[in-house]
């Protein structure tokens, strides 16, 4: 069966800091993947995609980026926090215009 | 443009009441349909799905969805409220060749002993 990883679960950084959070797939093939952000009482909002290896595409423009460098992998990258990018991100996986799957987040606090 | 309205921001029941949760989509075609519980700091879990065929769905935990064409409504239901069904709802529509559903902004379920 399938099944997605997403970590840290729980991350604290400063202000001006890097981040690089990371998500992996298993027990599929070539799965279309997604990154969400969950601000504190909001909905979802889609912050990049992907289809394949090296094809991202960005929803919202802003100071984040994503990578996949594996068919499986997902990565969630900043190369300076702001305090507005604090909140809840959520890694998901579906095949086609099947349902998504998602995982457990990981709640992303700056100071 | 493709929307998913849940009207209800909060609902609170008492333990053991029925539940109805509203969604409302527009669509060009009849979409892809899905509902989704959130505990609090978890990720999204699929209660259902629908994609065609019978218009009344099961799905885990004891929920059920009507998809209603003629009012553009895919409601999600359940006969007995559990305490432990106390979380965060989403409803989400995708078309067909689509990967990217649209969600709804979600509705809080509140339950009361």
């Amino acid at each position: 069966s399938q099944t997605i990883h997403q970590w840290p679960a729980t991350l604290v950084q400063p202000v001006g800091s890097p981040l690089s959070l990371e998500c992996t797939v298993e027990g599929t093939s070539n799965p279309n993947l997604y990154w969400y952000r969950q601000a504190a009482g909001r909905g979802l909002q889609l912050l990049f995609y992907s289809v394949g290896i090296g094809q991202i595409s960005s929803e919202v423009p802003q100071n984040l980026s994503a990578s996949r460098p594996q068919d499986r992998q997902f990565i969630l990258s900043s190369k300076k926090l702001l305090l507005s990018d604090s909140g809840f991100y959520l890694c998901a996986w579906s095949e086609s215009s099947q349902p998504q799957h998602f995982g457990d987040g990981t709640r992303l606090s700056i100071l | 443009a493709q929307s998913v309205t849940q009207p209800d921001i909060h609902i609170t029941v008492s333990e053991g009441a029925s539940l109805e949760l509203r969604c409302n989509y527009s669509y060009g075609a009849t979409p892809y349909l899905f509902w989704y519980v959130q505990s609090p700091g978890q990720g999204l879990q699929l209660l259902l799905k629908y994609f065609s065929g019978d218009t009344l769905v099961q799905g885990i935990k004891g929920f059920e969805a009507e998809f209603k064409r003629s009012q553009s409504s895919f409601n999600l239901r359940k006969p007995s409220v559990h305490w432990s069904d106390a979380a965060e709802y989403f409803c989400a529509a995708g078309a067909g060749g689509s990967y990217i559903p649209t969600f709804g902004r979600g509705t809080s379920l509140i339950v009361h002993p």
